[in-house]
């Protein structure tokens, strides 16, 4: 199995930058992915990471150590939009594809 | 983007009947879809991967007789909950995985199931 762990909430101020962390402990690791989620919503796709480094899309960025078991998402000049539910999942190469998720953070923007 | 749709958007029934719930991969065709179920306040957990052809692959503690999954074609999979029961009622969402993309799955925008 697998266990991904990310924080409940965060609370952040319009404008501000907020890091979300989740760490992972899983075996055949084939890749980690950053889901936004809107109340009521399915998930939309932020970024994929399956090499260590830093990827780079507009106000978000996603981190991931392979060693460490370790990723973040950071979300750049908050907005009151960004208010959501962030979800960090697991992709394995013994599956289909399936992806594992995490409990997901409540991401809360205030004026 | 990749689109999936699910229909219907929201059902409400009555305890002890069964409904059935579509996904659609519109622009590419989809070997693989998962399922997966959520309940407020919590985050997704799969309930089957959908290979079509061949039977789903259920996770543990989900009853297969109870949610049976047909993928019939490239482009459609079905879940039926049956003899639904006020537990059933949850967000039932459905991806899809574009084998062009290596990487990426796209939902569709979920199910609302409400029994009463």
């Amino acid at each position: 199995g697998q266990n991904i762990d990310q924080p409940t909430e965060m609370t952040a101020t319009e404008g501000a930058i907020v890091q979300i962390n989740c760490t992972y402990q899983t075996s055949g690791f084939n890749g980690l992915f950053w889901y936004q989620q809107h109340a009521g919503e399915a998930p939309t796709f932020l970024s994929y990471n399956v090499l260590d480094g830093l990827e780079e899309k507009g106000r978000f960025s996603s981190f991931l150590s392979r060693s460490k078991g370790y990723s973040y998402l950071l979300l750049k000049e908050l907005q009151m939009k960004d208010s959501a539910s962030y979800l960090c999942a697991v992709r394995r190469t013994d599956s289909w594809g399936k992806l594992q998720f995490g409990a997901g953070t409540q991401v809360v923007v205030t004026p | 983007g990749a689109v999936v749709s699910q229909h219907p958007s929201w059902v409400i029934c009555k305890s002890g009947t069964s409904v059935k719930i579509e996904c659609r991969s519109l622009d590419f065709q989809a070997t693989t879809m998962f399922w997966y179920r959520q309940f407020p306040k919590q985050s997704l957990m799969l309930m089957a991967t959908s290979n079509e052809g061949s039977k789903a692959t259920y996770e543990q503690g989900v009853e297969k007789d109870k949610f049976l999954i047909n993928h019939a074609s490239l482009t459609l999979s079905t879940l039926t909950v049956t003899s639904a029961h006020p537990e059933d009622s949850s967000f039932y969402i459905c991806s899809a995985r574009d084998p062009g993309l290596h990487y990426e799955q796209y939902f569709g925008p979920g199910t609302r199931l409400t029994v009463t």
